[in-house]
């Protein structure tokens, strides 16, 4: 399975950045949980939250008031949206999949960067 | 939960035996994977379940550990293995160890 992630680069402050993941080689209808997964600039990695293809969702407690996840099951991708964002907020976003049963991520995408500035 | 890697930074030399550690803050499972994350990539797993080798890497690579220590250990460093490394139990990253040359 590949992953690929796409979205603006570009997010002004206060608006919602919005992401999507693509799936290919793969179903995303499968026993796997679909994540995302942030980088700052320089910095360690943070998770965002998941999904599984029913369209239950976990979420980052920090940031669950500002997240919102979906998928799309005849597109064969998820999304990402993320409200009121900020400078902190500047990241490379990553969708990987995850096994339920050892909760490794595996894939990853390749990561796409997404700046909010005005 | 926090996870707690050490050193942060480590220099070594090609050949050199390797070891992280990541410390958990209370006693976990033992899905906790790790990762090899290089300059302008994505990570990319290299262990799960504290100690299975992620078929393609490289044996050099172990990891070991249960309850609130896990260990990453490569056994002979080469040139491509100067990266930073993240461990990982469910939705807590350790904040990473950068591997360097010495």
């Amino acid at each position: 399975v590949q992953l690929r992630e796409w979205g603006p680069g570009l997010v002004r402050p206060s608006g919602t950045l919005s992401l999507t993941c693509d799936v290919s080689d793969g179903s995303i209808n499968s026993s796997y949980w679909w994540n995302w997964v942030r980088q700052p600039p320089g910095r360690g990695l943070e998770w965002i939250g998941e999904i599984y293809h029913s369209g239950s969702t976990n979420y980052n407690p920090s940031l669950k008031s500002r997240v919102t996840m979906s998928v799309d099951t005849s597109k064969n991708h998820f999304t990402l949206k993320m409200s009121s964002v900020t400078a902190a907020d500047t990241a490379v976003y990553y969708c990987g999949r995850v096994d339920s049963t050892s909760w490794h991520v595996d894939p990853w995408g390749r990561g796409t960067l997404v700046t909010v500035s005005s | 939960i926090q996870m707690t890697q050490s050193p942060s930074t480590l220099s070594a030399s090609v050949g050199d035996r390797v070891t992280i550690t990541c410390r958990a803050s209370q006693p976990v499972s033992g899905w906790l994977a790790w990762y090899q994350q290089k300059p302008g990539q994505a990570p990319n797993l290299l262990i799960y379940k504290a100690s299975i080798l992620k078929s393609g890497v490289p044996s050099r690579f172990s990891g070991s550990g249960s309850r609130t220590e896990f260990t990453l250990t490569i056994s002979s460093l080469q040139a491509g293995d100067f990266a930073t490394y993240y461990c990982q139990q469910y939705s807590f990253f350790g904040q990473g160890t950068k591997v360097e040359i010495k």
